[in-house]
């Protein structure tokens, strides 16, 4: 089972909300990512949890923030967004450390956000 | 730092035909893994194929292969028997020890029955 979830599917948000995504994946995976992906371009990476801990932080803006409360999910939390966020944000997982050459990533389904 | 170059913004195909989709990296490295992923209009990310550059043996999963020039850095996926299915936007990437998945610009994919 190669299954990473994601939630929700779609948001919409106004500049003054406050959302969170959500990622889940039961694999025993110990790293986790999170991408902003634009239409037509390749994902950027975000960030990078690996064995809970944030390892990798992609100078992105203070009004994303990523939380890692066990092995299994990973969240993003957003507060004051621009339109300029809105893009699908996907998460990954993979099994060993990030670091490592070998460590295959399986990505969820994604979310798209509209910030209005 | 790693480079991938997909020199093919768009492709099409008939079902049925075979299909070339390039790829040309650029690393230092000797140990790193080759990717190629698809994003069908669903926009999920899927894995279709892992190369592991020590292993000199061509990748192949069902009507999906790859041929590795490792001297010449190349990565091409060739998708045999092509169905309406495969219409996707293909990523190809790689990965070495302590660097992040790194991604090419993509080629779209499309199908035509």
């Amino acid at each position: 089972d190669t299954e990473v979830t994601q939630t929700p599917k779609h948001l919409v948000m106004g500049m003054t909300n406050k959302k969170s995504l959500k990622c889940e994946q039961h694999m025993g995976h110990r790293a986790m990512y999170w991408y902003k992906q634009k239409a037509k371009k390749p994902p950027e990476l975000m960030f990078v949890y690996s064995y809970e801990k944030l390892s990798i932080n992609e100078s992105v803006p203070s009004r994303f923030s990523p939380e890692c409360p066990n092995s299994s999910l990973l969240n993003l939390h957003l507060h004051a967004l621009q339109p300029e966020d809105s893009a699908l944000y996907l998460c990954a997982s993979s099994p060993g450390p990030s670091g490592r050459a070998q460590e295959t990533q399986y990505f969820g389904p994604g979310t798209r956000l509209l910030v209005l | 730092a790693q480079t991938v170059t997909q020199s093919q913004p768009e492709m099409s195909v008939q079902e049925a035909e075979t299909v070339t989709l390039s790829c040309t990296y650029d690393t230092s490295e000797s140990n790193y893994y080759l990717f190629w992923y698809k994003q069908p209009p669903s926009r999920q990310m899927i894995l279709v194929i892992r190369q592991e550059a020590y292993k000199q043996q061509n990748a192949t999963e069902n009507r999906f292969s790859v041929n590795f020039q490792k001297a010449a850095k190349s990565f091409s996926l060739k998708i045999s028997d092509s169905q309406l299915g495969d219409t996707a936007m293909y990523f190809c990437a790689s990965k070495t020890s302590g660097s992040r998945l790194t991604f090419g610009e993509g080629t779209q994919l499309t199908v035509n029955p």
